[in-house]
């Protein structure tokens, strides 16, 4: 049972670099998210896409662009990678916009 | 201030004691609520929905309060196994939940 899949799970930038973060879901899920989680901070929304074709600014868009490339899948890219970027990032799906979120086993990432 | 708010702990219990916690949330206008729990380093997962009336699931027992604007989830009987970080979840707009910070229990033998 694969659930929710991310990857890479860790990866070193360097400030200005550029990379993205893949995840996939297996479970036909609608609605997908990326988030991140921070030392004493809950995790806060990056984006979402709520169905295949439509995506969404969450709380903390500045920096990172998505794409749903289909109903899979739902990538992340950061463009100009900054230490404040430096964080732990899920991945999540869930059915409807009020069910339960399955979330992939996180993407822990440093900006140096 | 934050929209969710917990307190850190960390509670450190022994085994079979009972353990409870809150979680505060800022928006009146909260629709649902979830208790995730969260194993160190590891994904976030549901520990169980928070209903209107109060609600049990085994150990576990959640409780909603509109009025004073807070949630509370009740461990008894503790077992190592509980040991995790407990995510309070509030839901007050489609697709945007908000995650408090979440309070870090420990069970010791």
């Amino acid at each position: 049972n694969a659930g929710v899949t991310q990857t890479p799970k860790f990866q070193v930038l360097k400030t200005g670099q550029s990379m993205t973060l893949q995840c996939a879901q297996d479970m036909n899920h609608n609605s997908m998210y990326w988030y991140r989680q921070d030392p004493g901070m809950g995790l806060r929304l990056i984006y979402y896409s709520a169905s295949e074709g439509t995506t969404d600014k969450g709380e903390v868009p500045n920096g990172y662009n998505v794409s749903r490339l289909n109903k899979r899948e739902f990538s992340l890219r950061l463009e100009s990678a900054a230490p404040s970027q430096t964080s732990v990032y899920f991945c999540a799906s869930s059915e409807t916009n009020t069910g339960e979120l399955f979330f992939g086993e996180g993407s822990r990432l440093t900006v140096l | 201030r934050k929209e969710v708010e917990q307190d850190p702990g960390p509670f450190n219990v022994p085994e079979g004691a009972t353990v409870a916690f809150n979680c505060t949330y800022s928006n009146s206008a909260s629709q649902s609520f979830f208790w995730y729990r969260q194993d160190c380093r590891k994904e976030p997962k549901l520990l169980m929905s928070v209903y209107s009336s109060g609600n049990e699931d085994g150990r576990f027992t959640a409780q909603l309060n509109r009025a004073s604007q807070y949630i509370s989830l009740l461990i008894r009987d503790s077992k190592l196994s509980d040991s995790a970080t407990y995510l309070c979840v509030v839901n007050y707009n489609d697709y945007k939940l908000s995650f408090g910070a979440g309070t870090t229990v420990t069970v010791r033998a």
